[in-house]
């Protein structure tokens, strides 16, 4: 079955060490998001992407890049990590530019 | 600024209310709304969605939500919850003049009582 799969799940860092968090799906969707969750504030768009090397930055970017060699894969840097970027991340991919999306099982990111 | 807003940060109903979660946005163009849920320790799955025709739309588990366009609402409803509908809820919403960005409320946590 096609899916999304995020790696590592569980992230422990120390504030500005360079964290990259994968997503790779499997369903060649050309659209792929990152988000982050964070109590009261639900889910905000960090960056997307709308095919290979396309990407735009969403209403938190600051502190965020990614990259779009292939349509598989989205990965998400942290350029120098602050305890402010301690948070869920969730990566995500929709068939239609305005469609569904589907969720991968989020990565948990504890900078201390 | 353009948003999505959900009212109740935190609902706490008994097995067998009704349920009633209200969503509202601020986009002027053509939008998609969506409801996901996200349940203990899991990722969002998607609930249900409305793209055109009926603006009653039915997902799964019981759930149905109303789109009223004059209202710029997408209220998601069930007659009878359960203690298994026990999650957060968000609401979102894609428009067209945004590119298709699909933007979150801040979610609403339901807990159900057994």
């Amino acid at each position: 079955d096609a899916e999304i799969t995020q790696s590592p799940r569980h992230k422990i860092t120390e504030t500005g060490r360079q964290v990259t968090l994968a997503c790779h799906q499997t369903w060649n969707h050309n659209n792929m998001f990152w988000y982050r969750q964070d109590l009261g504030h639900g889910l905000r768009l960090i960056h997307y992407s709308y095919g290979v090397q396309d990407t735009n930055k969403g209403e938190v970017s600051d502190g965020y890049s990614v990259s779009r060699s292939n349509t598989e894969d989205l990965p998400l840097t942290l350029e120098s990590a602050a305890s402010s970027q301690t948070s869920v991340y969730f990566c995500a991919s929709s068939k239609r530019r305005m469609g569904e999306l589907f969720f991968g099982e989020g990565s948990r990111l504890t900078v201390l | 600024a353009q948003s999505v807003s959900q009212h109740n940060h935190h609902v706490i109903l008994s097995e067998a209310a009704s349920l009633e979660l209200g969503c509202n946005y601020s986009y002027g163009g053509t939008v998609n709304l969506f409801w996901y849920v996200q349940y203990p320790g899991q990722h969002l799955q998607l609930l249900l969605k409305y793209f055109s025709g009926d603006p009653l739309v039915k997902g799964i588990k019981g759930f149905e939500a109303e789109f009223i366009k004059s209202k710029f609402s997408f209220n998601l409803r069930k007659p009878s919850v359960q203690w298994s509908d026990t999650a957060e809820y968000f609401c979102a919403v894609n428009e067209s003049n945004q590119g298709g960005k699909l933007i979150f409320g801040q979610g609403t946590e339901l807990s159900v009582k057994p």
